[in-house]
């Protein structure tokens, strides 16, 4: 199986910073067939299912907010909120979907400083 | 709006077979792969399987084969059955609308259903 590790466990940020995850792959989720990277990633709020925000590694569901990117390729990966806002106070998740079975991350705990 | 609501017994004893249901409204059940999921403090989140409305089904190897998924396309429903079931396999429960192919991301969710397996 891949292994998908993030980085750090836990991320405090104060109002209107930066915060930056990294994620990991054991193994390239590049597919050379289609130069897409097969990783997505979530934001799981307390007592929520996780929430879809990006996929192909960069593309952001409808909906999610601009301030959120994706970036990266091959092994690493990076979430971005270029602005933190008190609503994005969550545990974020990476998941490689280019082999079975799809695994994710151990989870990255973003709260506010 | 796609919506997925599940139900299923949340106390079950060592042994027992564990049994949930997820109800698929608001879009097609053609067309992509409905999965169960499962997060527990001590694992995180695990895949556990995936099937299609035409009852086409992929499971996640470490469940040992005790996993068994299907589908009742008449009604957009489909099924867990989790056999053997130990204090291991308590977590909460998903399903997901898996989207994509090759390989899938989860772009809906149910609700969660917190299963509890205790003697």
């Amino acid at each position: 199986d891949i292994v998908m590790t993030q980085s750090p466990d836990s991320l405090p940020v104060s109002l209107g910073e930066r915060a930056t995850i990294n994620c990991t792959s054991s193994e390239s989720v590049l597919h050379s067939s289609n130069n897409l990277n097969y990783l997505a990633w979530y934001q799981q709020k307390l007592g929520q299912p996780p929430k879809l925000l990006i996929y192909w590694a960069s593309t952001r569901q409808s909906g999610v907010p601009d301030r959120l990117s994706g970036s990266g390729s091959g092994t690493d990966f990076t979430l971005t909120i270029s602005s933190l806002q008190a609503e994005d106070v969550a545990v974020y998740y990476c998941q490689q979907y280019y082999s079975a079975p799809s695994t994710f991350g151990q989870g990255t705990r973003l709260e506010i400083k | 709006q796609v919506q997925l609501q599940q139900w299923g017994a949340g106390l079950l004893k060592p042994s027992e077979t564990l049994s949930l249901t997820c109800a698929v409204s608001g879009g097609s059940f053609r067309g992509f792969f409905w999965n169960w999921i499962r997060q527990s403090p001590g694992k995180g989140l695990e895949w556990i399987g995936e099937i299609n409305h035409s009852g086409s089904t992929n499971y996640n190897p470490s469940l040992d084969g005790r996993v068994t998924i299907s589908a009742d396309t008449s009604k957009n429903h489909f099924s867990l059955k989790l056999s053997s079931v130990t204090a291991a396999d308590t977590a909460v429960y998903y399903c997901a609308r898996g989207f994509g192919r090759p390989g899938v991301y989860f772009d809906y969710w149910g609700q969660g259903t917190l299963v509890t397996v205790s003697s």
